[in-house]
């Protein structure tokens, strides 16, 4: 069965960055993109960015331009998503999820990992 | 970006009954770019509805989805008491991908 596994919990101090990992297993793992999307505490879902994991490409949400890098390791079908010069408002559960479409942009989530709580705190 | 502007922000509902979310664009998301996610406190969203209308894999029949270009809505035919949860519409019709801020349904 598909599944997306996340790393653990972190703790960081603001300016500093946070490196989040997503293993997939239970599908061919360059044959969908994955999305990241993050989720301020009771707050809704927002959009960060995209990876290919085929051609190791990336497109970001303006809003993280500069301070997030999405990669991949296809020897273990590993997707990574750090982020840079951390502020409390980035205090969030932070999702990788599966393309359903293989689109970059005209996509929807069919499967998700649990979530990996980033908090930012001095 | 598209915004999109779920109603209500809270629905009250008893088990039984049938609930009707709105989920209405800013512009038009195309004819069907449209998806519905369910979440439990706790838990990662679940598909529920892509393409406006379509169920994905394992969702009950009582859940529906309806509308195109800027108006869409989710129904819950009979809740159950496993439905109690926050509901996101989601559009993937224009870049970047957005979300509603999310319909609470809450039992009354």
């Amino acid at each position: 069965q598909v599944q997306l596994v996340q790393s653990g919990a972190e703790v960081k101090k603001p300016g500093a960055s946070v490196k989040v990992s997503c293993k997939a297993s239970g599908y061919s793992f360059i044959s969908y993109f994955i999305h990241w999307v993050r989720q301020a505490p009771g707050q809704g879902l927002e959009w960060m960015g995209i990876i290919n994991p085929s051609a190791n490409s990336t497109s970001y949400a303006q809003k993280f331009q500069g301070r997030v890098t999405m990669t991949r390791d296809t020897s273990t079908s590993t997707v990574y998503m750090e982020l840079s010069s951390l502020r409390s408002e980035d205090t969030a559960v932070y999702y990788c999820t599966r393309g359903a479409r293989g689109s970059y942009y005209r996509d929807y989530f069919d499967y998700w990992g649990q979530g990996t709580l980033v908090t930012v705190s001095s | 970006e598209i915004v999109l502007t779920q109603s209500p922000g809270t629905l009250s509902l008893s088990p039984g009954e049938r609930a009707t979310l709105s989920c209405r664009a800013s512009q038009s998301v195309g004819s069907y770019y449209l998806a519905w996610y369910q979440q439990k406190p706790g838990q990662a969203p679940r598909l529920l509805i892509h393409a406006a209308s379509s169920r994905a894999t394992g969702i009950p029949d009582r859940f529906s989805g309806s509308g195109s270009g800027t108006d869409f809505t989710l129904t819950i035919s009979r809740l159950e008491p496993e439905d109690f949860a926050v509901y996101y519409c989601q559009q993937y019709g224009s870049s970047p991908i957005t979300f509603g801020q999310g319909t609470r349904l809450e039992i009354k």
